[in-house]
């Protein structure tokens, strides 16, 4: 049973415009969440984190929101650039770090 | 700049061997972890490692152990490679004892069991 899911295993956006990947989770236990982007042949980085004392982290384009009550957390991009294009994982902590599945994100120019 | 480094990129194995990947961090970091990567999975922890000589299973220890005599080393071995153990496998590490550091990750090792 996953406790972290991406729904949208693909999302495609335009150049310039929002890019908004989406994660829900399971366990009321996780209380710090992570995004990584990975590029093929390449390791995930780190993106941006969010505790769940904030419902809000921001970090020049990328933007996390987390909405403890409905355990949904979102990544905004703005404005999207064709250098986004890559897969993104949603991750959350409770006493171990537990991934989503992975959205892939093109960025159209 | 920070390195994890996985010793191969891409692994051919037959079923029944015994494989090896090796993981090396050089940034001096406490704990060390082994994922697999496969499609609509995700990643999933298969072992990972707070202290040299310490181990703990993840989520998919079957088949799989791991070593770390070094503090920079960590080893994931499949005892008897079979074909659902083709994957990605990535090595990632994280400093200090608290589970919230974020983890940096090697290039991953694509293994193919035939």
């Amino acid at each position: 049973d996953q406790q972290v899911k991406q729904n949208s295993p693909s999302l495609s956006v335009q150049e310039g415009r929002i890019s908004i990947l989406n994660c829900d989770y399971t366990n009321s236990m996780f209380d710090y969440f992570l995004w990584y982007k990975k590029y093929p042949a390449e390791g995930p980085t780190f993106l941006i984190s969010i505790s769940s004392i904030k419902d809000k982290n921001e970090d020049g384009r990328f933007t996390v929101f987390l909405n403890k009550s409905a355990k949904h957390l979102s990544l905004h991009i703005v404005p999207s650039q064709p250098g986004d294009s890559a897969v993104y994982f949603c991750a959350s902590y409770g006493n171990k770090l537990v991934f989503g599945a992975g959205t892939i994100l093109r960025v159209k120019s | 700049d920070v390195k994890v480094t996985q010793s191969s990129r891409y692994l051919v194995k037959r079923t029944g061997e015994k494989v090896f990947l090796e993981c090396v961090q050089d940034m001096d970091h406490e704990n060390m972890f082994w994922y697999r990567q496969d499609p609509g999975l995700g990643l999933r922890l298969i072992y990972f490692s707070y202290d040299v000589k310490m181990k703990e299973k993840g989520d998919i220890p079957e088949g799989y152990s791991v070593s770390r005599e070094k503090k920079e080393r960590f080893s994931l071995i499949l005892e008897s490679a079979s074909t659902n153990q083709t994957s990605m496998y990535l090595c990632a590490s994280s400093p200090g004892t608290t589970h919230y550091n974020e983890q940096f990750f090697g290039p991953g090792t694509r293994l193919t069991v035939l």
